[in-house]
């Protein structure tokens, strides 16, 4: 039973655009939801998080929205750059922190020159 | 310096051995976590460890045994090594139980043939 949802496997978008990737979650108990970032051969990096008390947090390049209503979750990257392609998960976590993240399957995002 | 490392990066065993995955942290973190990323990409936690003491352990086969000699060192054992445990086992640590983002080890990947 996925809790966490990636639903597009991978995310191909033009050096420069921005970049949206999409996660959607079932479980109403989470309070927040994290994105990471990995390369090939490395663990997964933590890129931003948002808690459910916004709808929005913003830094530098990327932003991630939260409607909660929806249950839906998005990571904009703008603009896009090579050195962002990587694969991108989103996860979440009840009780507000890091314990017993719960992760969606991953989005390969692939930036063209 | 490798905030969070684990070894060995690629281990390669016959069903029914016994390994063991060792995982370090040089953060000063307080917990320390065992996540398995699986065939299928996702990345679950399996167990969770606070100042040495076992917080949490998820559904995980009792052959699987961690190890916390000091809150630095977060090691996994496995006992009777079966095809389905081969996966990617990542080593994490976060600065306060509950709060804060991951930081992750580089993986290791684990193949049982």
């Amino acid at each position: 039973d996925q809790q966490v949802k990636q639903n597009s496997p991978s995310l191909s978008v033009q050096e420069g655009r921005i970049s949206i990737l999409n996660c959607d979650y079932t479980n109403s108990m989470f309070d927040y939801f994290l994105w990471y970032k990995k390369y090939p051969a490395e663990g997964p990096t933590f890129l931003i998080s948002i808690s459910s008390i916004k709808d929005k947090n913003e830094d530098g390049r990327f932003t991630v929205f939260l409607n909660k209503s929806a249950k839906h979750l998005s990571l904009h990257i703008v603009p896009s750059q090579p050195g962002d392609s990587a694969v991108y998960f989103c996860a979440a976590s009840e009780g507000g922190g890091a314990d017993g993240l719960t992760f969606g399957k991953g989005t390969h995002l692939i930036i063209q020159p | 310096d490798t905030a969070v490392s684990q070894t060995p990066k690629y281990l390669v065993t016959q069903m029914g051995n016994d390994k063991s995955i060792k995982c370090e942290q040089n953060l000063g973190h307080d917990t320390m976590y065992w996540y398995k990323q699986d065939s299928k990409k996702f990345l679950k936690i399996m167990f969770s460890y606070n100042n040495k003491e076992l917080i949490i352990n998820e559904t995980v086969p009792n052959r699987f045994s961690p190890k916390s000699p000091d809150k630095a060192h977060l090691n996994l054992h496995i006992n009777s090594l079966e095809l389905g445990d081969s996966a990617v086992y990542f080593c994490a640590s976060s600065q306060l139980q509950g709060v804060g983002e991951l930081f992750f080890g580089e993986g290791s990947r684990l193949t049982v043939l």
